[in-house]
């Protein structure tokens, strides 16, 4: 089983800010990890796919890195519209499964 | 622009089994490379991926919750199905599906392009 894990679980920021959000799995999963963005009450939405490939529409000031096992998605300039949780998934292990991170909620300072 | 529905019960009784149907629309099931999923988000909690389906019948399931679950596609209803057998609370939970673009090289994952289209949710609730 890939175990992944996020830091911060919350951040607090305001509106122009860098934020930065960690994302760890327990053992290696190359590039494969993709990132989500989820308001309340609403479907989560595909922001990063492979580690840093932006998904079609999503602005630029989003953006991932990483491999291996450890991993981040960057806000460059935090926007009102970016108050959310954020979710990290793997798919190396696909087709056994995927496995989410448990989220770290971006909220207004 | 691909769509997708969940529909299904809203309220489920302890024992008894979970039936929901995600309807594809504006776009074939039957697409090569694209899988279709099911996610689920019990209240206050994060997201947890219980199976996928490929058009041609293959499945995969979370190994947590194989015992209990089916998927299944119809292909001429552009649909595809989820069945989770002796539901208890605990399997109170938003259900979403979802299309996620996955290449394979025989059993091992070649590509993954993420999960880029979402149903809107259909909540479940277990209760007597």
């Amino acid at each position: 089983d890939i175990q992944m894990t996020q830091s911060p679980s919350s951040v607090s920021a305001s509106v122009g800010d860098r934020v930065t959000i960690t994302c760890r799995a327990s053992q290696g999963i190359s590039s494969w990890l993709a990132w989500y963005q989820q308001k309340p009450g609403k479907a989560p939405k595909l922001l990063i796919y492979a580690a840093s490939s932006l998904q079609s529409g999503v602005p630029s000031r989003f953006s991932g890195s990483g491999s291996g096992t450890d991993f981040t998605l960057t806000i460059s300039s935090l926007q009102p519209e970016d108050f959310a949780t954020y979710y990290c998934q793997q798919a190396n292990s696909f087709p056994l499964g995927f496995t989410f991170g448990p989220g770290t909620k971006v909220d207004i300072k | 622009q691909l769509q997708l529905q969940e529909s299904g019960p809203g309220l489920v009784k302890p024992s008894e089994t979970l039936s929901l149907t995600c309807t594809v629309s504006g776009g074939s099931i039957s697409s090569s490379s694209y899988y279709w999923g099911w996610i689920r988000q019990p209240p206050g909690k994060g997201l947890e991926w219980i199976g996928s389906i490929y058009y041609s019948g293959s499945t995969y399931y979370n190994p947590s919750l194989k015992s209990r679950v089916t998927i299944s596609v119809d292909t001429s209803k552009n649909q595809f199905s989820l069945k989770l057998s002796s539901v208890t609370a605990a399997d109170t939970a938003v259900y979403y599906c979802a299309r996620h673009n996955t290449y394979m090289g025989g059993q091992q994952l070649a590509h993954y392009y993420g999960m880029d289209v979402w149903g809107q949710g259909t909540t479940v609730t277990v209760s007597s």
